[in-house]
């Protein structure tokens, strides 16, 4: 079945530092992609989203491609803040018309002044 | 965009009892769903809650341990019924508006069985 593999955390990095969370799936078909971000006592958020192959979303300084060739859609920022402290999570949306989102595991980012 | 609230916030139940958790959007959505995050776990989904018919309800869970209500466009319903300490979870009620890929997530109800 449909399933999405993110890196294990927690990740703490200092402040302006470059970040990456590696997100890898496997889907029928050709499946659109989501980052999530929780910040702490809070609900889920959209962060990004990319629909086909090739397409890059961004919003506030992240980034992440839908690479089809490796099944990847890895997160990245180029200079983190302390306020990017938060739970990030990879999601996957069927292609069939159901809409369920099938979310990665989670990676918590931990940003230190 | 959609505003989702959720009541309670949060809750500590004891063992056998039963919660029903009410989701309440601002605006109309076609479709409407409850997922459950367990402690330091992912979200996964419980339902998909149908305007005016039964829930779907995905592997795993069950009409009679959960049942859910949607008796309109704006508002559902989730109980967790006969409830164990394996309840204790954050239940998370979502909503997909009428853009094609916008989806959207309440506060969250973190509820604590004892």
């Amino acid at each position: 079945g449909d399933s999405v593999t993110q890196m294990e955390g927690p990740v703490t990095l200092s402040e302006e530092a470059f970040l990456t969370i590696n997100c890898t799936y496997t889907a029928t078909g050709y499946p659109s992609l989501f980052w999530y971000v929780q910040y702490p006592g809070e609900g889920l958020q959209l962060l990004l989203k990319a629909t086909k192959a090739d397409d890059k979303g961004s919003n506030k300084g992240f980034e992440a491609t839908y690479r089809k060739e490796t099944t990847s859609f890895h997160l990245e920022k180029g200079s983190v803040q302390v306020s990017d402290s938060a739970v990030y999570f990879c999601a996957l949306r069927r292609t069939d018309s159901s809409y369920k989102l099938i979310f990665g595991s989670g990676t918590r980012l931990l940003v230190r002044p | 965009s959609a505003v989702i609230s959720q009541k309670p916030s949060r809750d500590i139940c004891q063992r056998g009892t039963s919660l029903t958790i009410q989701c309440q959007v601002d605006s109309q959505v076609t479709m409407m769903f409850w997922y459950r995050q367990q402690p330091g776990q992912s979200l996964t989904l419980i339902a998909t809650a149908n305007q005016g018919s039964e829930a779907t309800y995905e592997s795993g869970f069950v009409i009679d341990k959960f049942p859910i209500s949607r008796p309109n466009l704006t508002f559902s319903t989730l109980t967790v019924s006969n409830m164990s300490p394996e309840d204790s979870s954050i239940y998370l009620c979502s909503v997909k508006t009428d853009g094609p890929y916008e989806q959207y997530f309440g506060p969250g109800t973190r509820l604590t069985v004892t």
